[in-house]
């Protein structure tokens, strides 16, 4: 168990909704990283967040948003869903202000699957 | 554009074999270097990292990896596998001044008993 948790672990929807997964890091960390994994992209990063405020960005598409809340857990929101949005999203935590050195916990992840 | 390359999608090692996976980079300037370690239901955790100093790097449960700049690689190694290593591997790299880790896609490693 890495101490970051990841709510839901499994999400059915159908295109153009929009869904929200939920993650929690190891207590003490300040850092929120989020990736999506798929088939044949691989584990991408999307964003990351420090002590509530974005610090960089990834290949994230404009549908998709996140945030950090004062109690650090964080939320990534896809909305307008696609067929090729069906991937597993993990968020990762640490307790450094750079993914250059900081290492990176993992959740479990959430399979978003999209019908 | 940066990029880290896994050679071997997937490979099958009886257990006691030797195992290598290789990595490369495709990065100027000075990269930091991660293995990270995916076991069937769990998961992703680091293996070892490399930043600086002794370019052969010890992490957890017997691996080691070495960083040979000439060549933009960092292979993890084992000298001998368990059926218990079975997993998906990841190497990852990020620039001392980069934003965001750039992965791998990843080798699936099965050990028969």
């Amino acid at each position: 168990d890495s101490g970051v948790t990841q709510t839901p672990k499994h999400l059915i929807t159908a295109t153009g909704q929009r869904v929200t997964l939920r993650c929690s890091p190891r207590s003490g960390d300040l850092s929120v990283y989020w990736y999506q994994q798929s088939l044949d992209q691989g584990l991408q990063f999307l964003i990351h967040y420090y002590n509530g405020e974005e610090r960089a960005k990834g290949n994230i598409l404009e549908r998709f948003s996140a945030q950090q809340f004062p109690d650090l857990h964080s939320e990534l929101n896809l909305s307008s869903l696609e067929l090729g949005d069906s991937a597993l999203y993990f968020c990762a935590s640490g307790s450094g202000t750079s993914p250059s050195t900081d290492t990176q916990y993992f959740g479990p992840g959430t399979r978003l699957t999209v019908l | 554009a940066q990029s880290v390359s896994q050679h071997n999608h997937h490979v099958i090692l009886s257990e006691a074999a030797s195992l290598e996976l290789g990595c490369n980079y495709s990065y100027g300037g000075t990269v930091n270097l991660f293995w990270y370690v995916q076991y069937p239901g769990q998961h992703l955790q680091l293996l070892l990292k490399y930043f600086s100093g002794d370019p052969l790097v010890k992490g957890i449960k017997g691996f080691e990896a070495e960083f040979i700049k000439s060549k933009f690689s960092f292979n993890l190694r084992k000298p001998s596998v368990q059926w218990s290593d079975t997993a998906e591997y990841f190497c990852a790299a990020v620039r001392r001044s980069g934003y965001a880790l750039n992965f791998g896609k990843g080798t699936s490693l099965l050990v028969t008993p």
